[in-house]
C-alpha cells in the first residue's frame, strides 16, 4: 500500500462546477495535510494546508480532513480553467526520529470552458 | 525576493559522466531538500538539511547520489557516475524549520541521461 494514495485522473470538470480532489493517507500518526498545485512543466507550490478534522476554507478551495477514516480532500468551486493542473497531497510522516513530506502521485484535474 | 534558485535549468548528459545540480534557498530559510520527480515514482525526497546538517538522506537512491551545503545560502546534488535511469526533473526547495512544511520549491532541474 502506497503512504499517500491519490487517483492519477485526469478529473474533468466543466467550468463553474465544483472539483473535488481526494487522497487517503497510510499513517495514522499523521498530524499535518498539504495541497500543493503543479502546472505543467512547472514546480509545485502550496496552495492548502490543514490541521485539524473538518473544513478548512480559503477563497474558492476547501481543504477537509477525516482522521479517522485517514481522508484529506480538496474541493474546488466555480472551477476556472486556470485550475487545470496536477494536484499533489502531501502528509507528513514522522520517521527515524525526522519529520518529512510525503507526496501522494497527484491528480490531473482539466477544466473545460 | 528572487526565490529558490536552481541550476542548470536543463542538462544532456551521457551515461557515465558525472552531474552536479545547483540550489540556492531562500534568504532566511534554514531547511532544505531535494526531491526527484518521475511519471512512474512521482515526487521523492532524496535527502533534508536543518542548518546546513544533513537530516535525512535515506532517499538517496545509491552512493552515486551525494549532496552538499557548504553554506546557508548554496547546495549541490552530484551524480556520478550518472545512468540513464536517472533522467528525471530535480527539485530544490526551502523552507523555514518552524514551518518545515511549507516549502517553496525551484523551477527544477530536467535531467537527461543517454
Amino acid at each position: 500500500q502506497k503512504e499517500v494514495e491519490q487517483n492519477s485522473g485526469p478529473l474533468s470538470v466543466p467550468e463553474g462546477a465544483i472539483a473535488s480532489l481526494n487522497c487517503t493517507y497510510s499513517d495514522r500518526g499523521s498530524q499535518s495535510f498539504f495541497w500543493y498545485r503543479q502546472y505543467s512543466g512547472k514546480s509545485p507550490e502550496l496552495i492548502m494546508f490543514i490541521y485539524s478534522n473538518g473544513d478548512k476554507e480559503d477563497g474558492r478551495f476547501t481543504a477537509q480532513l477525516n482522521k479517522a477514516s485517514q481522508y484529506v480532500s480538496l474541493l474546488i468551486r466555480d472551477s476556472q480553467p486556470s485550475d487545470s493542473a496536477t494536484y499533489l497531497c502531501a502528509v507528513n510522516q514522522f520517521s527515524g526520529g525526522y519529520n518529512k513530506l510525503i507526496f501522494g502521485a497527484g491528480t490531473r484535474l482539466a477544466v473545460h470552458p | 525576493d528572487a526565490g529558490v534558485i536552481q541550476s542548470p535549468r536543463h542538462e544532456v548528459t551521457e551515461m557515465g559522466q558525472e552531474v552536479t545540480l545547483r540550489c540556492k534557498p531562500i534568504s532566511g530559510h534554514n531547511s532544505l531538500f531535494w526531491y526527484r520527480q518521475t511519471m512512474m515514482r512521482g515526487l521523492e525526497l532524496l535527502i533534508y538539511f536543518n542548518n546546513n546538517v544533513p537530516i535525512d538522506d535515506s532517499g538517496m537512491p545509491e552512493d552515486r547520489f551525494s549532496a552538499k551545503m557548504p553554506n546557508a545560502s548554496f547546495s549541490t546534488l552530484k551524480i556520478q557516475p550518472s545512468e540513464p535511469r536517472d533522467s528525471a526533473v530535480y527539485f530544490c526547495a526551502s523552507s523555514w524549520s518552524r514551518a518545515l512544511y511549507e516549502q517553496y520549491f525551484g523551477p527544477g532541474t530536467r535531467l537527461t541521461v543517454t
